[in-house]
């Protein structure tokens, strides 16, 4: 069975300062491993993904998440904050050869000017 | 533009009678797949479809039906909705090919409510 905890529900940032959003995973296979963010009112969109190419991926709007097998973890940063950051943020995993994607509790980020 | 189409976008009804929110994708994914969006519990899989006429259920199937008849379209059925269902619903497509290499693409979700 694979599952996702994401560390602290509710995050708090400046604008301008540092981004990290927790996630530790648990596959009995090779995880592909993605981030979503869903803002107030709409649906997921999909930040970035490892699909194993490389450890470090990069997505959009200045986010990366690094995939470390060794602490079966896959951070979320950014190095500077916007306003235009706040959302939830959802962390999930989809096992080597199932079509299942299992999602973290979420955590929600507040972005103070 | 490739997306996922859910209808109502809201839903107000009362206990037992029954609803129907739809589901369409226009990417020829053969996967689908519906969610239930509740505070502090993340998303969780409600029923999934890897290709027409292959369902099964999720995490939380009970007081849900499903069907796939097409491969674009994939209705949530509430025979005898109850206010423990209310909740905000996502439909999500995704390809499928043996690997999970695939994310899915989201609909912009059903808040429902039963009173």
């Amino acid at each position: 069975a694979q599952s996702v905890t994401q560390l602290g529900s509710h995050v708090s940032v400046s604008e301008g300062a540092l981004v990290l959003l927790r996630c530790n995973y648990s596959s009995s296979v090779p995880p592909y491993l993605f981030w979503y963010v869903q803002y107030p009112n709409q649906g997921l969109q999909l930040l970035l993904k490892y699909t194993s190419a490389a450890t470090l991926v990069k997505g959009i709007n200045d986010f990366e998440a690094e995939f470390k097998k060794s602490e079966t973890s896959f951070h979320l940063t950014k190095p500077s904050a916007h306003m235009s950051d706040a959302a939830e943020y959802f962390c999930a995993v989809r096992g080597a050869a199932g079509n299942k994607l299992t999602f973290g509790g979420g955590t929600r980020v507040l972005v103070k000017p | 533009e490739a997306q996922v189409t859910q209808n109502p976008r809201y839903l107000i009804t009362v206990t037992g009678k029954k609803l129907t929110v739809t589901c369409s994708q226009n990417m020829n994914h053969e996967y689908m797949s519906w969610y239930r969006q509740d505070p502090g519990l993340g998303l969780r899989q409600i029923y999934y479809s890897m290709n027409v006429e292959v369902t099964d259920k999720g995490d939380v199937p009970e007081g849900y039906k499903v069907s796939r008849k097409e491969k674009r379209n994939f209705p949530l059925i509430l025979e005898s909705p109850s206010p423990n269902q209310t909740s905000l619903y996502f439909c999500a497509s995704s390809l499928s090919s043996g690997t999970g290499a695939y994310g899915y693409t989201f609909g912009s979700g059903t808040r429902l409510t039963v009173v």
